[in-house]
């Protein structure tokens, strides 16, 4: 299937820096790209929708200026946290949709291998 | 979208089936059920999805009751390596453009 690749892997930060997280489609384009925040042992849950040459939509109760979400390409996505503080530690995991795909089973999101931060 | 109901955990013996139940009750008509699971601190990996048909592929077999209310995902020759989290998610598109909204899931420990 297609592949989608996060860098970092992780990173360990100081409380007080900003931290960019990119999502990269490897092999296809993808003009709508969702970024996830999971803590641990709970679920996954939707930070926001990113659009290619747009800005992103953020779920209910997710700050727009802390967390800044660039899309300025058909291949990358990135997540910024802002003035980071330990409370945003958590796993950021990015998922992705081929564009040029039609809507044929195989056709799915995909996701990436998440990025771990840590935030001192 | 419908909302789901998985057990929070299961175990399972290795190179047995393994038969995970999910109840949406919810569902209407056009929405799918997906499947996708969570192997320790990695993304989610879609397995299968289904209308109203029993599905199969190379990873799974999807059985969906007549009444479409549950559903159960069924791993015919469980490994270690598919202990993991397993979601079950109803949603209208198939497409992939809309948002996966992740449940608890149940927890599946498969045992040497």
């Amino acid at each position: 299937g297609a592949v989608v690749s996060q860098h970092p892997s992780w990173v360990i930060c100081k409380s007080g820096t900003s931290v960019k997280i990119e999502c990269r489609s490897l092999d296809f384009q993808a003009t709508t790209m969702f970024w996830y925040r999971q803590f641990p042992k709970q679920s996954l849950m939707l930070m926001a929708t990113s659009n290619e040459g747009s800005k992103a939509t953020y779920e209910q109760g997710v700050e727009k200026d802390k967390f800044l979400i660039n899309h300025a390409s058909l291949t990358l996505s990135t997540l910024t946290v802002t003035s980071a503080h330990p409370e945003d530690s958590s796993f950021y995991i990015c998922s992705a949709r081929d564009s040029l795909a039609g809507t044929q089973p195989y056709n799915e999101q995909f996701f990436g291998p998440g990025t771990r931060l840590t935030v001192l | 979208d419908a909302k789901t109901t998985q057990p929070p955990s299961m175990d399972c013996a290795e190179g047995r089936a393994a038969n995970l139940p999910c109840n949406h009750s919810t569902i209407s008509g056009n929405e799918y059920v997906y499947w996708y699971r969570q192997i320790h601190s990695q993304g989610p990996q879609y397995i299968i999805h289904g209308l109203k048909n029993n599905e199969t592929n190379e990873m799974a077999s999807l059985i969906i009751t007549e009444d479409r209310k549950s559903s159960t995902l069924i791993l015919p020759h469980a490994t270690l390596r598919d202990t993991a989290v397993y979601y079950c998610i109803v949603r209208r598109d198939s497409g992939g453009y809309q948002k996966v909204t992740f449940g608890t899931g149940t927890k599946l420990q498969v045992i040497p």
